[in-house]
């Protein structure tokens, strides 16, 4: 049973592109996470999907950000106009249902870096 | 400020010791923790969790205790293996209730000497 697939690996973006980062939970799973971490800092939460609809994204800034977890297909989180204090780690997790006792399982994570 | 964890301290161990990561945190409505393993290029991994009613709990080579009083969380691990060399992260609820909403601190990076 393949673990949580993010792609690409690596990511790099001059200042202003858009920047696409995917996420294909493990199977089984339909609840989907997203954290941004920073050089020596703890993961920060980001959003929480479920398929077709976003739970909270309280941890996404307002702008530029956004993310989906569609039907079919890997959740997208979508970075647009780039800028250098984006390039972090960028990790998903998944995990079968969004109750308690839910471990969440991370990917490896997408490390962006923006010139 | 970070309310989890402090800078990212550093702690050297020789191969077969315990190891002791400490984390602080200061929200009192916090009701579950959890300790991630994250090796480098990788992404966090599960080691243990606990909830508020416990003080202690064990698993394979690992113990975590919770101190509610002066709201202190310590992982230790037993007989440490290089293959424990790692940033060890703590992670709170803040919530209480919504255990999806995880707050990490910033990190121990635990080194295992041969």
């Amino acid at each position: 049973n393949a673990g949580v697939m993010q792609n690409p690996r690596h990511l790099v973006r001059r200042r202003g592109q858009e920047a696409r980062l995917r996420c294909s939970p493990m199977k089984g799973h339909s609840h989907v996470y997203w954290y941004r971490q920073l050089p020596e800092e703890g993961l920060k939460f980001m959003v929480y999907l479920q398929k077709e609809n976003i739970i909270d994204e309280s941890g996404m800034p307002k702008e530029r950000f956004s993310a989906e977890f569609p039907k079919e297909g890997p959740s997208i989180l979508r970075i647009q106009q780039v800028v250098r204090g984006d390039s972090a780690a960028y990790f998903c997790a998944s995990s079968p249902s969004g109750g308690e006792d839910n471990e969440q399982f991370f990917g490896p994570g997408t490390r962006l870096t923006v010139l | 400020g970070e309310s989890v964890g402090l800078h990212l301290p550093t702690l050297s161990v020789q191969e077969g010791d315990n190891s002791i990561i400490n984390c602080a945190y200061s929200n009192s409505a916090s009701d579950y923790f959890i300790w991630y393993k994250q090796e480098s290029g990788k992404g966090p991994q599960f080691i243990i969790d606990i909830r508020s009613n416990m003080d202690k709990r064990q698993g394979q080579r690992v113990t975590v205790l919770l101190n509610k009083t002066v709201k202190h969380l310590s992982l230790q691990i037993a007989a440490t293996q290089p293959g424990d060399s790692a940033v060890y992260f703590c992670a709170e609820n803040r919530d209480g209730g919504s255990n999806y909403k995880l707050t990490f601190g910033k990190g121990t990076l635990l080194t295992v000497n041969p």
